[in-house]
């Protein structure tokens, strides 16, 4: 067990839909990154916060937003959901230092029909 | 950019094999090297990590060498068992807020 905990594990919505994703850290790791993994793509980053505030952005769609809460959890929220955001998406959460590595949780996994 | 390039899998292996999984990278700076493992089903555990030259990271039988010189961090097993049939990711992090940057993956098959 990780310690980190993500909600829903599975969730199957319709395209247009907009759904979101819950994570809650380890406790006392103050930030979160967001990852998306798919056969094609593999591991791809999202974005990161720290401690509230947004730190860094990857390969997020403007369709998809997130946000960390004062009591350190966060949501992935994706709208306007197209067949090709099917994926598995993880939160990992870390003291945020290059060399502690992070720590992820069991993952949501989306389908979009 | 940064980088992480993995050797493609699958890699199916007997019960009691030597195990390498090949990682390069390509990055700026010093960064810190880790690997990871799925297993079905699950999240990634993060298996073992380095963060500097000539540093070895080692955990569960698993062994990995921060190779500056030649810019790897090859992944190694002596014995590997049924359980540690997975897909394993090397990544590496560079910047000082811990993000990291996969590779594509390796699924590892043991079988009996």
């Amino acid at each position: 067990d990780s310690g980190v905990t993500q909600t829903p594990k599975h969730l199957i919505t319709a395209t247009g839909q907009r759904v979101t994703l819950r994570c809650s850290p380890r406790s006392g790791d103050l930030s979160v990154y967001w990852y998306q993994q798919s056969l094609d793509q593999g591991l791809q980053f999202l974005i990161q916060y720290y401690n509230g505030e947004e730190r860094a952005k990857g390969n997020i769609l403007e369709r998809f937003s997130a946000q960390q809460f004062p009591d350190l959890h966060s949501e992935l929220n994706l709208s306007s959901l197209e067949l090709g955001d099917s994926a598995l998406y993880f939160c990992a959460s870390s003291v945020a230092q290059a060399g502690a590595g992070a720590f992820f949780g069991q993952g949501t996994r989306l389908t979009v029909v | 950019g940064n980088s992480v390039t993995q050797m493609e899998g699958p890699v199916t292996l007997s019960e009691e094999a030597f195990l390498t999984i090949n990682c390069t990278y390509t990055a700026t700076g010093y960064p810190s090297l880790f690997w990871y493992v799925q297993y079905p089903g699950e999240g990634l555990q993060l298996l073992l990590k380095a963060t500097k030259a000539d540093d070895k990271g080692s955990n569960k039988g698993f062994e990995a060498t921060y190779r500056k010189e030649t810019t790897s961090f090859h992944l190694e097993k002596g014995s590997v068992q049924v359980s540690d049939s997975a897909v394993y990711f090397c990544a590496l992090a560079t910047d000082s807020w811990g993000k990291l940057q996969f590779g594509a993956g390796t699924q590892v098959v043991v079988t009996p």
